[in-house]
């Protein structure tokens, strides 16, 4: 089992749509976790970070998290053709002394105008 | 201006050779790190180092060194060992303490 898991895509929304992301993780200890937006050829970058169950909400964004059920998901609301890209989730455990960072590998997102 | 840089944004290797790849931060940040990236894959840590003069192993070492002589500077060197080292090379930094990660511009790295 993949320790944080993400459905590849493409993920098509009409412009205007929300887009729903989903990621999963194993590890249990998980404290922190992020959502990356990463266009073809770049680098990621930051979109949300959450770390307490419940939903988080910054602009169009909304991050939720659900610990019972290992789950993280990302809303887009209003999607718009400049949201296309693809989204990374990353989920912070614990390694020894060390809290890692494991990568999804990422779901793309088409927005359709 | 605050952030990560890299260079050179492409390079070319020939078999056997070694490269470096550059990476500085002004964000004070202590930790930093060097991620691989694959088609299809996600992204897979090669080298983490949290203070200055300490690094560690991350999954995929093999083949690749790194030093941390300065805070501001974290060089990865891709050795002849490395046996498939085609791939875009991610720099990140993060605070002390921090969860949060950010990005440079990345390094792709072909060789010929």
């Amino acid at each position: 089992q993949k320790e944080v898991e993400q459905n590849s895509g493409p993920l098509s929304v009409p412009e205007g749509a929300i887009a729903s992301l989903n990621c999963t993780y194993s590890d249990r200890v998980s404290q922190s976790f992020f959502w990356y937006r990463q266009y073809s050829g770049k680098s990621p970058e930051l979109i949300m970070s959450i770390y307490s169950n419940g939903d988080k909400e910054d602009g169009r964004f909304t991050a939720q998290l659900n610990k019972a059920s290992q789950y993280v998901s990302l809303l887009i609301r209003d999607s718009q053709p400049s949201d296309s890209a693809t989204y990374l989730c990353a989920v912070r455990g614990r390694s020894g002394g060390y809290q890692k960072v494991t990568f999804g590998t990422g779901t793309k997102l088409q927005v359709i105008p | 201006d605050g952030g990560i840089t890299q260079s050179p944004k492409y390079l070319f290797r020939k078999e056997g050779q070694n490269v470096t790849l550059s990476c500085e931060q002004n964000l004070n940040h202590d930790a930093m790190y060097w991620y691989r990236q694959d088609p299809g894959q996600g992204l897979r840590l090669i080298y983490y180092s949290q203070i200055v003069n300490d690094f560690q192993k991350g999954d995929i070492a093999e083949g690749y060194s790194v030093s941390r002589e300065k805070k501001e500077s974290f060089p990865l060197t891709v050795t002849s060992a490395q046996k498939n080292p085609t791939a875009f090379y991610l720099c990140a930094s993060g605070g002390q303490g921090q969860d949060t990660q950010y990005f440079g511009p990345g390094t792709r790295l072909t060789v010929l």
